[in-house]
């Protein structure tokens, strides 16, 4: 059965700083592993999806990497910005494809001024 | 192109009533899925249905819970009589093929009084 892990579960920042959000993940028979932002009281938005045969996905400030090896994911945000405040999630996709989706359980991120 | 659109946004339900969750998929998409958001939890896989037929059902509780996606109309997700347990956010996500991205809808915010 695979389960998905975030850390660290929450996180502060100033505006402007580099940072890395990890994600971990026990099979490594995976079909993709895609990240999302969940605003609070909102839905999904898809940020990257990265195919099991691709090491990375970049989109403008945004860069994840896979290693299936090591079951680890992790999203690189750069110059962040308080509009980047949101829990951020990583899911993996099940090998048979079918977007049957495993999720961690976030990471809350705060950008301050 | 509207997105993936779920009605209710909020439903409100007494214990022992029933809950009708109703997902509209976007256009050209046949494949719907359902994932359930408990307080404090990650996202659960719930069901994975395409056209008039339920394809995954792994993740749906044994009883009281049921789940549609017929050739004319939205996805329903029904949940017979409620329990204060069954109080979560329901997202629904479509997308055009088994193996293609997956986008999701706002969610339903059902509570259980």
């Amino acid at each position: 059965k695979q389960e998905v892990t975030q850390i660290p579960a929450a996180l502060s920042v100033p505006e402007g700083e580099n940072l890395v959000l990890n994600c971990s993940f026990t099979d490594s028979a995976i079909y993709n592993l895609q990240w999302f932002r969940q605003d609070p009281g909102k839905g999904l938005t898809s940020l990257l999806l990265i195919q099991s045969s691709q090491r990375e996905q970049t989109s403008g400030r945004l860069n994840a990497s896979l290693d299936k090896s090591s079951g680890r994911s992790t999203l690189y945000i750069a110059a962040s910005q308080p509009g980047d405040s949101a829990t951020y999630l990583c899911a993996a996709a099940a090998p048979g494809g079918g977007n049957k989706l495993t999720f961690g359980t976030g990471t809350q991120l705060k950008v301050e001024l | 192109n509207a997105g993936v659109m779920q009605n209710p946004r909020h439903l409100v339900r007494r214990r022992g009533q029933e809950a009708r969750l109703r997902c509209s998929p976007m256009k050209g998409h046949s494949h719907v899925y359902w994932y359930r958001q408990l307080p404090e939890e990650g996202l659960k896989f719930m069901v994975y249905l395409q056209k008039e037929n339920i394809i995954d059902e792994s993740g749906m509780p044994k009883e009281r819970f049921s789940a549609e996606f017929p050739k004319e109309g939205p996805s329903i997700l029904r949940i017979q009589q409620v329990v204060r347990g069954d109080s979560a956010a329901y997202f629904c996500a479509s997308s055009r093929g088994p193996n293609t991205e997956a986008f999701f809808g706002q969610g339903t915010r059902l509570t259980v009084v």
